[in-house]
Formats: C-alpha cells, structure tokens, sequence
C-alpha cells in the first residue's frame, strides 16, 4: 500500500491564482482530513470527510474547497490564493470507527 | 470548541535525561489523546495514545499520563537519545456525531536532545 498521497510536494502560487492539491489514500479509509501547519501555530484542521459525497468545515475552512466523489480521492481547492495561505498542508485519513489518522507527506505552499 | 494548551514550546535537555511535555483541554467530553512527533520536513507521526478511561500508557521510554479531573495529560521520554529531537505534537479529540471526532492540536514543542 502507499498509504496516503500528496502531490504536488512543493508549489509557488501568485496572488489571485487557484488551485488544487490532491490527496489519495489506497487504504479504504472513510474519514479523511486537511490540516495546515504554521509555525507555532499547530496543525488547523481545514476541512474533513467521513465518506464519499459527505464533507464539513473544520477550524480554518475560509478560501478553501473541498469535495470528496470518491473514496480514495479528497481534492483541496485554493479559490484564489493570498499570502495568508503560505503555509504547510497535510492530508490524513483513517478508518471509522478508529482513532490513529495517517498523514500524507505533506504540500509546502507559497504564495507571493 | 476545544482548546488545547501545549507546553514548554521549546525544551533542550542533554543526552540520557528525561524529557516532559505537558498539554491541558479544556474540553471535559475529549476521550482521545495522541501524540505526534514530526522531524523537519517530515509528515507527523503517531508515538502514543490513551483513550479517557486509562490514566497511564507506557511503550518502552514513552509513556503519557492523563488526569480527568485537571485536563491535563503529559508525554514522558526517559533515557532521551539525539534522535528523539524533533517537534512534538499533543492533540485532544472530540466526537462530533457518530463515529466521528475531531483532533484539535496543541501548538508543538521542540525538543532537543544534545549529546
């Protein structure tokens, strides 16, 4: 298994751009998260999923996306990129019912 | 919602000594806490757990404490090497329907172990 998947690992954005930073996990998981991580800051959970069609807003959902049409598959869209959306983002996913998430590698984000 | 306190946000210690984190929750209803270790650069990493009815787990030299009635609980390293260095991560959970929870994360705390 590969477990859970980013990609890209690295992105420099402009201002006013979009995107969409991908996340997969081969693991049949039905729960899967978007975290950002800031210095000192922790990490803020932005947005998760508890199956396929179902999403909700975590702590830091403002600028952001998220759909999930499948159960491998859990998309995070930066409408239009600001500066304040320069930070570290981590997907992670795990079963329901458990309580250990698993983390994809990680996207750094920079957006000038 | 719940807030999660983390402290020291940095600890050094040398080689051999004992290390130890303390978090508080402010959430009486969080039943879930784990801690994450994250290397620079790396994804965070899940060292331990202990769920609300336990009030101590050990796994070699970690071992996390957990008191209810304060809201706090602590992570333990014993015998610290230099590769125990890295950035440590408490989190509290709190069910939100279901099956469902939500972690919320302490800050972080870097610790350095010097030889």
């Amino acid at each position: 298994n590969a477990g859970v998947t980013q990609t890209p690992k690295f992105q420099v954005l402009k201002t006013g751009q979009s995107m969409t930073l991908q996340c997969a996990q081969d693991m049949n998981h039905e729960y899967m998260s978007w975290y950002r991580q800031d210095p000192g800051m922790g990490l803020r959970l932005i947005h998760y999923s508890v199956g396929a069609g179902i999403t909700d807003q975590g702590e830091v959902p403002n600028g952001y996306n998220v759909s999930r049409s499948t159960t491998e598959d859990f998309p995070l869209r930066l409408l239009s990129a600001a500066p304040s959306q320069t930070s570290v983002y981590f997907c992670a996913s795990r079963p329901s019912g458990a309580y250990e998430q698993y983390f994809g590698p990680g996207t750094r984000l920079t957006v000038t | 919602g719940e807030n999660v306190e983390q402290h020291p946000s940095t600890l050094s210690v040398q080689e051999g000594d004992s290390a130890v984190i303390k978090c508080t929750y402010s959430d009486s209803a969080s039943n879930y806490f784990p801690w994450y270790k994250q290397e620079l650069g790396k994804r965070p990493q899940l060292i331990i757990d202990i769920r609300s009815n336990v009030g101590e787990k050990k796994d070699q030299r970690i071992a996390v404490t957990l008191n209810k009635t304060a809201k706090h609980f602590s992570l333990h390293i014993t015998e610290t090497q230099p590769e125990d260095s890295a950035v440590y991560f408490c989190a509290a959970s709190v069910r939100s329907g279901g099956s469902n929870y939500k972690l919320t994360f302490g800050k972080g705390t870097l610790l350095t172990v010097n030889p």
